[in-house]
C-alpha cells in the first residue's frame, strides 16, 4: 500500500506570495490533517479535513486555508507568506473512523522556504 | 484542555546504553497514545502505540506502557544504537467518544547516539 505523499517536497516563495501544497492520503483514508513544524514552535495542528468538510481547526490566522477532494486528497494554501510561514509542513493521514482509537501516517513533508 | 508534555533533549547517549524517554499527559477520558519518530529531513514515523490502560506498545526493541495512574507513557529501550538517533514525539489522540479526533504533540526530544 503507498503511503502518504506530499508534493513539492520543496518550494521557495517571496513574502507576498501565495502557495498551495498537495497531499495524498493512504488509500482507504478518508481523513486529512496539517501540521507545521518549526524549531521554535515544534508540530503545531493546522486544521483536519474529514469527507471535504473541516472538521477541527487550530490557532492559525486565516491566511491559512485548505480543502479536500472527493478522492480524499487535500490541498493546503498559504496567501500573502511571511517570513515566519518557513516551516516544513506535514501531512498526515488516518481512517477517520467515529468512536475508534486512530493512528495517524505522515508524509515526507513539504519544505518551505520564504525570503 | 488536554496536554503533552516530554523531557527536553538532547538526550546524549553512548551505542549500548539504556533509553528512557519521559512522556507525561493530561487528558480527559481515554485517550490513545503514541510515539512517533522523525529522521533528518523526513517525516514522522509512527513507531508504537498503546490503546488502553496498562497497554505495553513495542516496536525495534523500543516499548512503552499506557499508566493511567501516573499519566504517562515514558519510551524505554535496553540497547540503543547510533541508528537510533533522532527526534521522538509522544502525542495523544482524544477518547474517540468525545468526538473531537484531535491529536496533540509533545515538544520532541532529540537523541543522538554515539559509536
Amino acid at each position: 500500500k503507498a503511503g502518504v505523499t506530499q508534493t513539492p517536497r520543496y518550494l521557495i516563495k517571496t513574502r507576498g506570495q501565495q502557495v498551495t501544497l498537495s497531499c495524498s492520503p493512504i488509500s482507504g483514508h478518508r481523513s486529512v490533517s496539517w501540521y507545521q513544524q518549526t524549531p521554535g514552535q515544534g508540530l503545531q495542528f493546522l486544521f483536519e479535513y474529514f469527507s471535504e468538510t473541516q472538521r477541527n481547526k487550530g490557532n492559525f490566522p486565516g491566511r491559512f486555508s485548505g480543502r479536500q477532494f472527493s478522492n480524499s486528497r487535500s490541498e493546503m494554501n498559504v496567501s500573502t507568506l511571511e517570513l515566519g510561514d518557513s516551516a516544513l509542513y506535514l501531512c498526515a493521514s488516518s481512517l477517520g473512523r467515529r468512536g475508534g482509537p486512530e493512528t495517524q501516517y505522515f508524509g515526507p513533508g513539504t519544505r518551505l522556504l520564504v525570503l | 484542555g488536554n496536554s503533552v508534555t516530554q523531557m527536553e533533549g538532547p538526550v546524549t547517549l553512548s551505542e549500548e546504553a539504556f533509553l528512557t524517554i519521559n512522556c507525561t499527559y493530561t487528558a480527559t477520558g481515554y485517550p490513545s497514545l503514541f510515539w512517533y519518530v522523525q529522521y533528518p529531513g523526513e517525516g514522522l514515523q509512527l513507531l508504537l502505540k498503546a490503546t488502553k490502560a496498562d497497554d505495553k506498545g513495542s516496536n525495534k526493541g523500543f516499548e512503552a506502557t499506557y499508566r493511567k495512574e501516573t499519566t504517562s507513557f515514558h519510551l524505554e529501550k535496553g540497547s540503543v544504537q547510533v541508528s537510533d538517533s533522532a527526534v521522538y514525539f509522544c502525542a495523544l489522540s482524544d477518547d474517540p467518544l468525545s468526538g473531537t479526533y484531535k491529536y496533540i504533540f509533545g515538544t520532541g526530544t532529540r537523541l543522538k547516539v554515539l559509536a
